[in-house]
């Protein structure tokens, strides 16, 4: 299957600081991306979805001002938390698609801690 | 739209025994069924997907899956388990028809291995 690199692994930041994470598909064309979070316990909630080249689409109760997420490529999305707060604490997973495959691939996922 | 349900949170088992992971899904397309594993701090991995044809599917790592449209099921099932199969193990659901690569998660189900 394809490679999806999700970076940094671990990121502990400052309340009141923004926080960038980058997902990149590195063997394949992804025309669509996906952001997910994960609570402890909990399954992945879809945050947004992005295609390359236009505005993200944001699942319902997601704060886009807070959550951007920008496409600008068909290997990179990145998702930055602005103002982080320590309730923004979470494991954030991307999730790559297009390249001709039927399934999307995923990040190794990224543990943010707000303190 | 899809959902899915993940009949056991927990399901605790001795090594070498057989395990059943349960999945029921719900749609009104056409769908696409995937099994993904995720260990602790990490993506997730995809150990098996039904797409068409043979509703027997073999995974990845001794696992595979049987997708039964009139029950709407789409069971894992491994023989055999190892100590090293302990994760949590998610069923999702896509529809080709119109979510394209959107995954639709169950809730999750724990396996753990014991010695």
């Amino acid at each position: 299957g394809a490679v999806v690199s999700q970076h940094p692994s671990r990121v502990i930041c400052k309340s009141g600081t923004s926080v960038k994470i980058e997902c990149r598909s590195l063997d394949f064309q992804a025309t669509t991306m996906f952001w997910y979070r994960q609570f402890p316990k909990q399954s992945l909630m879809l945050m947004a979805t992005s295609n390359e080249g236009s505005k993200a689409t944001y699942e319902q109760g997601v704060e886009k001002d807070k959550f951007l997420i920008n496409h600008a490529s068909l290997t990179l999305s990145t998702l930055t938390v602005t103002s982080a707060h320590p309730e923004d604490s979470s494991f954030y997973i991307c999730s790559a698609a297009g390249g001709g495959y039927t399934e999307a691939f995923f990040g190794q996922g990224t543990r943010l801690t707000v303190v | 739209a899809q959902s899915v349900t993940q009949l056991d949170s927990q399901v605790p088992v001795f090594e070498e025994a057989p395990v059943e992971l349960r999945c029921n899904y719900s749609s009104s397309v056409s769908v696409y069924l995937f099994w993904y594993v995720q260990y602790p701090n990490q993506g997730l991995q995809l150990l098996l997907k039904y797409l068409s044809g043979s509703t027997l599917v073999k995974g990845i790592n001794g696992f595979e899956a049987e997708f039964n449209k009139s029950q709407t099921s789409f069971h894992l099932r491994k023989p055999s388990v190892h100590i090293s199969d302990t994760a949590e193990y998610f069923c999702a659901v896509t529809s080709p028809v119109t979510s394209g690569s959107r995954l639709t998660f169950g809730e999750g189900t724990q396996l753990t291995v014991n010695p």
